[in-house]
């Protein structure tokens, strides 16, 4: 069974432009979630998503959006970058089921210049 | 607002010793709690989720136990290895698998 697969692995950009990121969970699973992971903050929840719908959103401005397609893959879109948005995104997936685990893809490292 | 603390922040040992790492929560109002090791650039690998009503989870030289009125798991590493050698993270969430808060986590290092 493929792994949750995070597309592309790196990606440079300078301030102001946006950018859009691709996460493709483990088949049957509808749950998908993103965290930003930097060094100084460490991993920070952004938002999860069940079936097209956002369930649960971070303490982030809304220059960070996402959102489901019907065949659970997920999208999430940063507009108006900024140098503090260099970080590792990372998407998980689930069967959404209580107590099942997360299953982490190997993220999309984004630096901002 | 939950805050969950790992210490230490590092730690290195020698090869084939036991070993503990400690993770504490200030909102004892968790669903359940989940340990992971993340190895340098990659994701999280998922190695053991302690549902609340559980005090231990165990899977082959790991252990983890949860005391949720102190607010306080560990997981235990027995006989370690220089595979063992990543970042542990712990994480708590208030339902499911949503919206986890995540520790700072604990590199580890296993000296051959």
């Amino acid at each position: 069974k493929a792994g949750v697969t995070q597309t592309p692995r790196y990606l440079i950009k300078t301030r102001g432009q946006q950018v859009t990121l691709s996460c493709s969970p483990i088949s049957g699973h509808r749950s998908v979630s993103w965290y930003q992971q930097t060094p100084g903050q460490g991993l920070q929840f952004l938002f999860e998503y069940f079936s097209e719908t956002q369930r649960n959103k971070g303490n982030f401005p809304g220059r960070f959006s996402g959102r489901q397609f019907s065949n659970s893959r997920s999208e999430m879109n940063v507009s108006t970058l900024e140098l503090g948005d260099s970080a590792l995104y990372l998407c998980a997936s689930s069967l959404a089921r209580v107590n099942s685990p997360l299953h982490f893809g190997n993220g999309t490292r984004l630096t901002v210049t | 607002k939950q805050e969950v603390t790992q210490i230490p922040a590092a730690l290195s040992v020698p090869e084939g010793e036991n070993l503990v790492l400690n993770c504490s929560f200030t909102d004892s109002a968790i669903y359940n709690l989940q340990w992971f090791r993340q190895d340098p650039g990659k994701g999280l690998t998922s190695l053991l989720l302690i549902q609340s009503s559980q005090r231990e989870q165990t899977s082959g030289r790991l252990n983890a136990s949860l005391d949720k009125s102190s607010g306080r798991s560990t997981l235990y590493i027995a006989a370690s290895q220089p595979g063992d050698s990543a970042t542990y993270l712990c994480a708590v969430s208030p339902r499911g698998n949503e919206k986890l808060t995540f520790g700072t986590g604990t590199r580890l290092t296993i000296i051959p």
